[in-house]
């Protein structure tokens, strides 16, 4: 089946930029959703289609795909942004439609 | 506002089968959509487990085909989730999903249930 690996860890620094890149096979042809998960929560989705935020999630989230490659950018880091990210696609076609990604641990120090 | 809220027993025994239950409130689930489940084991990532349609049609994970059965009660607009022969590998939270407003993307959680397996 696909597989999407992230980065296990992620550290920045109040203020600056997170860059969490999500890597797949021609990742760039699927349309790739970002999740945030704090502990002992369940997941809110906060990207998807790529690019687009649902309503209630901060222009400081932005993601980008292309080629074997998506990213999701935080910007302007905040202390409640510390939290695990996990990237998502959906391939209808596929047995196996909906794959998660490795996850990745976004510290904020 | 559709909202969702996954039940059940907290605790299997191994071999036996763990029932879950996702009741869906704020909309109709004859109506349509896909209606999920996924689990999340202590300290790992998302797993996608099956999903629903409102017609019946289903969609499992391959690695878990063979134990899976998700179903859809109209009646009680609540779909559920039955996983047989269970073994301390499946001790994890489960949580109910449903992409409403995103095809492809789940936008609507449950909170979750613990369910440990363990004699």
């Amino acid at each position: 089946s696909y597989v999407l690996t992230q980065p296990p860890s992620v550290s920045v620094a109040p203020g600056q930029t997170a860059r969490i890149t999500c890597g797949g096979n021609n990742i760039g042809s699927k349309s790739v959703h970002w999740y945030q998960q704090k502990p002992g929560q369940a997941p809110v989705l906060v990207v998807y289609d790529d690019s687009d935020r649902p309503s209630g999630i901060p222009e400081r989230f932005s993601g980008s795909n292309s080629g074997n490659t998506a990213t999701l950018t935080i910007s302007r880091v905040e202390a409640g942004d510390e939290a695990d990210y996990y990237c998502q696609v959906w391939d209808s076609s596929s047995d196996h439609p909906y794959v998660f990604g490795t996850g990745t641990k976004v510290t904020v120090l | 506002q559709v909202q969702l809220q996954e039940s059940g027993p907290g605790l299997v025994k191994p071999s036996e089968t763990l029932s879950l239950t996702c009741a869906v409130s704020g909309y109709s689930i004859s109506s349509g959509y896909y209606w999920g489940w996924i689990r999340q084991p202590p300290g790992k990532g998302l797993e996608w487990i099956g999903s629903i349609y409102h017609s019946g049609s289903t969609y499992y994970n391959p690695s878990l085909k063979s134990r899976v059965t998700i179903s859809v009660d109209t009646s009680k607009n609540q779909f559920s989730l039955k996983l047989s022969s269970v073994t301390a590998a499946d001790t994890a939270v489960y949580y109910c999903a449903s992409p409403i407003a995103v095809a492809g993307a789940f936008d609507i959680w449950g909170q979750g249930t613990m369910v440990t397996v363990s004699s």
